[in-house]
């Protein structure tokens, strides 16, 4: 199957700071890649629907100025939190479809906001 | 908006059990999956299913349309099959992201 690769896996960053998270689809190229997140103990939500060379669409509820998201190349989506808070600390994950709309998921990324 | 529910949240075993994990959600959908989450957080994906019954090694997934229903079933349960099983709806095709269920915590104890 697909391989999806997400990068840092975990992340500690200071309150005001930006981070950038990345996903890349090692073996696959996806116009439509999904960004979630899942705080403890909930389950996941969509956050954004990222379209390779378009922009993406966000969730009800889900700030577009806060959570910037780029999907540059079919292999490439980048989720970058701006001006992070304690609040913002989850888990975030990435996933896109394959051909047989089957879904391939990220490991992962943990953020905490200090 | 699709509710997806899930029984039990959390079912402990013993090991050679037979487990059923259950889901049901309240609008149509195009597929259903089964995800298995590990305590670290990553996400495998078990099935897709869009009718009927799917079959990987251990794992059974049967999903009724008309009652808006679909369970997981988990033969000769062992230890290694301890995680989080995730029930996710996916409305109309793979541009849509998916409804996730809250999950069941499973553990299989020796």
């Amino acid at each position: 199957g697909a391989v999806v690769s997400q990068h840092p896996s975990r992340v500690i960053c200071k309150s005001g700071t930006s981070v950038k998270i990345e996903c890349r689809s090692l073996d696959f190229q996806a116009t439509t890649m999904f960004w979630y997140r899942q705080f403890p103990k909930q389950s996941l939500m969509l956050m954004a629907t990222s379209n390779e060379g378009s922009k993406a669409t966000y969730e009800q509820g889900v700030e577009k100025d806060k959570f910037l998201i780029n999907h540059a190349s079919l292999t490439l989506s980048t989720l970058t939190v701006t001006s992070a808070h304690p609040e913002d600390s989850s888990f975030y994950i990435c996933s896109f479809t394959g051909a047989g709309n089957e879904q391939y998921f990220g490991p992962g990324t943990r953020l905490t906001v200090t | 908006k699709n509710e997806v529910e899930q029984s039990p949240q959390n079912l402990t075993a013993q090991e050679g059990e037979f487990i059923t994990i259950n889901c049901s959600y309240s609008v149509g959908i195009s597929a259903l999956h089964w995800l298995q989450q590990h305590p670290g957080g990553g996400i495998v994906s078990l099935f897709m299913l869009s009718s009927g019954k799917k079959k990987h090694g251990r794992l059974i997934a049967t999903i009724n349309i008309q009652e808006k229903h679909s369970s997981l079933h988990i033969t000769a349960s062992h230890p290694r099959d301890s995680a989080v099983y995730i029930c996710a709806v996916s409305p109309g095709g793979g541009a849509d992201g998916l409804t996730f269920g809250k999950g069941t915590h499973l553990i299989i104890q020796p």
